[in-house]
């Protein structure tokens, strides 16, 4: 596609289940990045791809949030035994290698909601 | 204390304003500068690119950065009401791979 896909734009869980999103990068990116945006509190990063491999996964919050990419392309991040603090949207970005240095594209997000 | 930081706003004002958006910083690190906009319920989008101290001008929009200070700002002249969004600094400490660092945002609204 033309842009970075996120999937799905809107999930309703409940407190205590396990959650995947997934994210489409632009075709070619070999950068990949996830954030998570809570009201209020602006981007927060949670980690970073190059390629299939995460060298930087510094913002995880907690052990039960995991992500993997496979392909040097599609990311899913997983969130398990969902806590309602967790409700936030998670954004998804590319970038190319050979771009401006902080230029990312940013999907739409997937905005999750933990009852 | 957050390594940046933005008055969340929220800011009016009159269409054909000059607008003036504000980002501190405290790591001295950071080479990079940036400013997305964000429309409600979308991702946000690279407005402006800056590296080290100076003006940087793309239209109606200045994008400032002075690294003594630790202070960046983002000037928007003649302001349209489809200026009214969500303006995001961020801030990179090197090449590609290092994580951006953003801002809370703030919320500009334009009226007509």
């Amino acid at each position: 596609g033309a842009g970075v896909s996120q999937s799905p734009s809107n999930k309703v869980t409940e407190k205590g289940k396990d959650v995947e999103l997934r994210c489409d990068p632009i075709s070619g990116h070999t950068a990949l990045y996830w954030y998570r945006q809570s009201l209020g509190q602006g981007l927060e990063f949670l980690i970073y791809f190059q390629g299939n491999s995460a060298p930087d996964k510094s913002g995880l919050p907690s052990d039960r949030f995991s992500a993997e990419r496979t392909g040097g392309s599609v990311s899913t991040l997983t969130i398990q035994r969902t806590q309602q603090e967790d409700s936030a949207v998670y954004l998804c970005a590319s970038s190319a290698d050979r771009g401006r240095i902080g230029e990312l594209f940013f999907g739409e997000g997937s905005r999750l909601t933990v009852l | 204390q957050k390594e940046v930081e933005q008055d969340p706003g929220p800011l009016s004002v009159p269409e054909g304003a000059i607008v003036s958006l504000n980002c501190t910083y405290s790591n001295s690190a950071f080479q990079y500068f940036m400013w997305y906009r964000q429309y409600s319920r979308k991702g946000p989008e690279l407005l402006m690119y800056t590296y080290s101290s100076g003006n940087k001008e793309d239209g109606r929009f200045t994008a400032q950065v002075d690294k003594s200070s630790k202070y960046i700002s983002l000037f928007i002249r003649d302001s349209q009401p489809s200026d009214s969004a969500t303006y995001l600094c961020a801030m990179s400490k090197g090449n590609s791979g290092y994580a951006l660092n953003f801002g809370k945002g703030t919320s500009l609204l334009v009226t007509p």
